[in-house]
């Protein structure tokens, strides 16, 4: 079955430390993104892809960084400089670069740093 | 940038009501698309609309898109109880890149 994988789905780290999220697509996308939610924030963008070896930071980028080295892989390190990365991170993409093709995500991931 | 606003933040409804929920923007949407969050899932499209007025249903829901092009809604009609979850807007503004907006979301609650 196509779709989006998101591993794991639960991540514990201490504090201090960097953390790699994983996201893997078979859908053949051309764009990936990665969002951020918090209880009662909604969804909040953090970095995207529309093409393989190329990204763009969105609203939320410090303390994150991302790769696309792959057309399917899109992996996501929360890095020490993120002040607050306990959260839940969700991986999205889509086929087409238009206004009629809709975002689909993963099952993402929570975070948990202590 | 665009602003979304999502309304009610939150509903707690008997299940077999009716509910409905809006999304209004700042600017013309091209897109309004309809997404529910299980608890620790991710979000699924249940809608996609594209025309101003178009009024699309998928089984119990029904969304349309407002003719102003500033807002839309979504009704569910007979409420169950697994239509509990996040139901989240998101469009994109005319003219504007092709990253989606996201409303904050509507939490549902549904008391059997």
């Amino acid at each position: 079955d196509g779709g989006i994988t998101q591993s794991p789905k639960y991540l514990f780290r201490k504090e201090g430390q960097n953390v790699t999220l994983s996201c893997e697509q078979n859908l053949n996308h051309d764009a990936m993104y990665w969002y951020r939610q918090d209880p009662g924030q909604g969804l909040r963008l953090i970095y995207y892809s529309q093409i393989v070896n190329d990204f763009q930071k969105g609203d939320i980028a410090e303390g994150y960084s991302v790769s696309r080295e792959k057309k399917e892989s899109f992996p996501l390190t929360v890095t020490s400089a993120q002040k607050n990365p306990t959260a839940f991170y969700l991986c999205a993409s889509r086929g087409k670069l238009s206004y009629n093709s809709p975002l689909h995500f993963g099952n993402g991931t929570r975070l948990t740093v202590t | 940038g665009q602003q979304l606003n999502q309304s009610p933040q939150s509903m707690f409804i008997q299940e077999g009501e009716d509910v409905s929920m809006n999304c209004t923007s700042s600017s013309i949407f091209n897109t309004w698309l309809w997404y529910k969050q299980d608890p620790g899932e991710g979000p699924v499209l249940l809608i996609a609309l594209y025309k101003a007025g178009e009024l699309t249903s998928n089984g119990r829901l029904t969304a349309q898109f407002g003719i102003t092009r500033k807002d839309s809604f979504l009704n569910i009609s007979a409420s169950i109880p697994s239509d509990v979850g996040i139901y989240f807007c998101a469009g994109h503004a005319s003219g504007g890149s092709y990253i989606p907006t996201f409303g904050r979301g509507t939490s549902l609650i549904v008391h059997p």
